[in-house]
């Protein structure tokens, strides 16, 4: 299957700064990317989804200035987490998409504010 | 919305066994569905798909069946093996433009198979 790179897959970082998750499609061009918040013993939370070129359209409830997301070329996109905080906390996947296809994931990248 | 989902429903088989994991989708416009095995600390892995005009759809070891009236997916295992436990979930989505679009995932089932 298609292979979909998350890094860093593990970040821990202090109160008030910023992180950034780059989610890179390695074998396939991405038309669509995904990103996703899971909290543990519970399922995908869509955040926001993305496409090259043009502004990620986001889920309600989720704050575009806080999770800025990049979506560059047809193989990469980032999610960067702003002015972070304990309650951000959480794992992060996200999915690449080419057209007519199958959502393929990233292997999650755990963040923890302290 | 956000899924509660605390006490994810369990089912524990012993190895060989045949497995049955089952889902209820929620939109009965959804024309397409997939199923997907987590790892505990990894991303979702895609393992069988299915679209709206078909009932069943079989892979390697894997069968996927879809009843539309009742909005019910289930996964079904062959010979489950220890390899096997993870946390299985279902996701729906609705085909439309050039991509089929965001996924919505049920809840899932934590898949435990003992020696």
């Amino acid at each position: 299957g298609a292979v979909v790179s998350q890094h860093p897959s593990w970040v821990i970082c202090k109160s008030g700064t910023s992180v950034k998750i780059e989610c890179r499609s390695l074998d396939f061009q991405a038309t669509t990317m995904f990103w996703y918040r899971q909290f543990p013993k519970q399922s995908l939370m869509l955040m926001a989804t993305s496409n090259e070129g043009s502004k990620a359209t986001y889920e309600q409830g989720v704050e575009k200035d806080k999770f800025l997301i990049n979506h560059a070329s047809l193989t990469l996109s980032t999610l960067t987490v702003t002015s972070a905080h304990p309650e951000d906390s959480s794992f992060y996947i996200c999915s690449a998409q080419a057209v007519k296809n199958i959502q393929y994931f990233g292997a999650g990248t755990r963040l923890s504010v302290l | 919305g956000e899924s509660v989902g605390l006490h994810l429903p369990t089912l524990s088989v012993q190895e060989g066994d045949n497995s049955i994991i089952n889902c209820a989708y929620s939109n009965s416009a959804s024309d397409y569905f997939i199923w997907y095995k987590q790892e505990s600390g990894k991303g979702p892995q895609f393992i069988i798909d299915i679209r709206s005009n078909m009932d069943k759809r079989q892979g390697q070891r894997v069968t996927v069946l879809l009843n539309k009236t009742v909005k019910h997916l289930s996964l079904q295992i062959a010979a489950t093996q220890p390899g096997d436990s993870a946390v299985y979930f279902c996701a729906e989505a609705s085909a439309g433009g050039t991509s089929y679009g965001k996924l919505t995932f049920g809840q899932g089932t934590i898949l435990t198979v003992h020696p």
